[in-house]
Order: C-alpha cells, then sequence, then structure tokens
C-alpha cells in the first residue's frame, strides 16, 4: 500500500539559510499534518492543513510556513535557520473524519550547522 | 487536550504478551482512545483506536474500561520488532497531541 513520502530524506543547511521539506500524502487523504521531534523529545504538532486551508495551527515559529497544493502535497518552508532547528520533521496525513487514523512518513533529519 | 498518564517504561520477552496500560480520567465523550508507537527513527506508526467498545486488529488489541478513564494496549505475543516508544492519545478529531509514552523493550 502506497505510504507517505516525504523528501528530502537528510538535509543539511547552515545556519540563516532556507530549508524546503516536501510531503506527498497517501492518496484520497485531504489532511495533512506537519510535526517536529527533537532529539530525545516527543514529537510536537506544528501544522495542518485541510483541503489546502490552514486547519491547525501548533508551536510553528514565524520563521517557518507551509502549504497545501491542488495536488495535495505540502511544503514546510523554513527561513533563517537556527541550530535549535535540527530535528526530524515528521508529514502525516489522514482522511477527513474524527477517528481516521494518522498515518506517518519516515520523516527528513535537518541538520543546521 | 485530556491528559493521559503512561508508565515511563516496560519490559517483556519475546513471544509473552505484553499490557500496556493507560490512564486518562478525565476524557470527554468524543475522545477516541488511539495507539502509535514509534521505533527509532522512524515515524510513528498507528496501532490502534477506539471509542467504548474493546477493539482487535492484527497488530494488538485495546480494551478500554467500562468509565473509559482508562484502557491497556495489549500485544498478544511481543517480539523484537515491537520494542518501541508507546503513545496513548486521547483525541476528538484532527490532530495527535503526543504525550510521554512508554518504552517497551523485549528481551531475546
Amino acid at each position: 500500500a502506497a505510504g507517505v513520502i516525504q523528501s528530502p530524506r537528510h538535509l543539511i543547511k547552515e545556519k540563516r539559510e532556507t530549508a524546503t521539506l516536501k510531503c506527498y500524502p497517501i492518496p484520497r487523504h485531504d489532511t495533512v499534518y506537519w510535526y517536529q521531534q527533537g532529539p530525545g523529545q516527543d514529537p510536537q504538532f506544528l501544522i495542518s492543513f485541510y483541503e489546502k486551508m490552514q486547519s491547525d495551527k501548533g508551536s510553528i515559529p514565524d520563521r517557518f510556513s507551509a502549504q497545501q497544493f491542488s495536488d495535495y502535497h505540502s511544503e514546510l518552508n523554513m527561513s533563517s535557520l537556527e541550530l535549535g532547528d535540527s530535528a526530524l520533521y515528521f508529514c502525516a496525513s489522514s482522511q477527513s473524519g474524527g477517528s481516521s487514523p494518522l498515518h506517518f512518513g519516515n520523516g527528513t533529519r535537518l541538520t543546521v550547522t | 487536550d485530556a491528559k493521559t498518564t503512561q508508565p515511563n517504561s516496560m519490559e517483556s520477552n519475546e513471544e509473552e504478551p505484553v499490557h500496556l496500560p493507560c490512564n486518562h480520567s478525565t476524557i470527554s465523550g468524543t475522545d477516541y482512545i488511539h495507539w502509535y508507537r514509534q521505533l527509532p527513527s522512524q515515524g510513528p506508526e498507528y496501532v490502534i483506536h477506539g471509542l467504548t467498545s474493546n477493539v482487535n486488529n492484527r497488530m494488538a488489541s485495546l480494551a478500554i474500561a467500562e468509565d473509559r478513564k482508562s484502557s491497556t494496549l495489549i500485544l498478544h505475543r511481543a517480539t523484537l520488532r515491537d520494542a518501541a516508544v508507546y503513545y496513548c492519545i486521547l483525541r476528538p478529531y484532527g490532530k495527535l497531541t503526543f504525550g510521554q509514552g512508554t518504552i517497551l523493550t523485549v528481551h531475546p
């Protein structure tokens, strides 16, 4: 079965640079979620989109922005990168509906040097 | 978001059943009980979820107390591949909010 695809798998950037992470949801899933997981921490919710509109917002820095496109893929744009942005970034997708489970990708590991 | 409480860690032997408890005394009527697990360097993986009745799937069983203030995830025969962090999450709809999960260690 098709899974959530994230690219790139690994990304190394320097401080103050920008990064773009991409997420391709499972076909027919209309909701996308982004999470950040720092070393030794639990995943933290950043932002979500339903039918290309922002549906919820968590602890996402103002330096970050995201959007969902007409083909339902999503991109997380990160600017003015800081050392503390080094983390695993997960994307998840689901069908709308309260109990529909989230399906996660294997993440993008971002390292900021 | 309603809070859940799980033990920090649990240990099991391979091929034995594992019962992972979760307390959620402030659960509301619209909260589904979700369980996810995360293996090292992988994304969280959906395990099972339920509302009021016990649930079974190919991965596990979910036993929900009659008052819904607690639940137990049951792995019927633990394997080494079940070693992971297990998260019990209450979710009415939308995002999942991860709290501290249970680190399960499986001994050969």
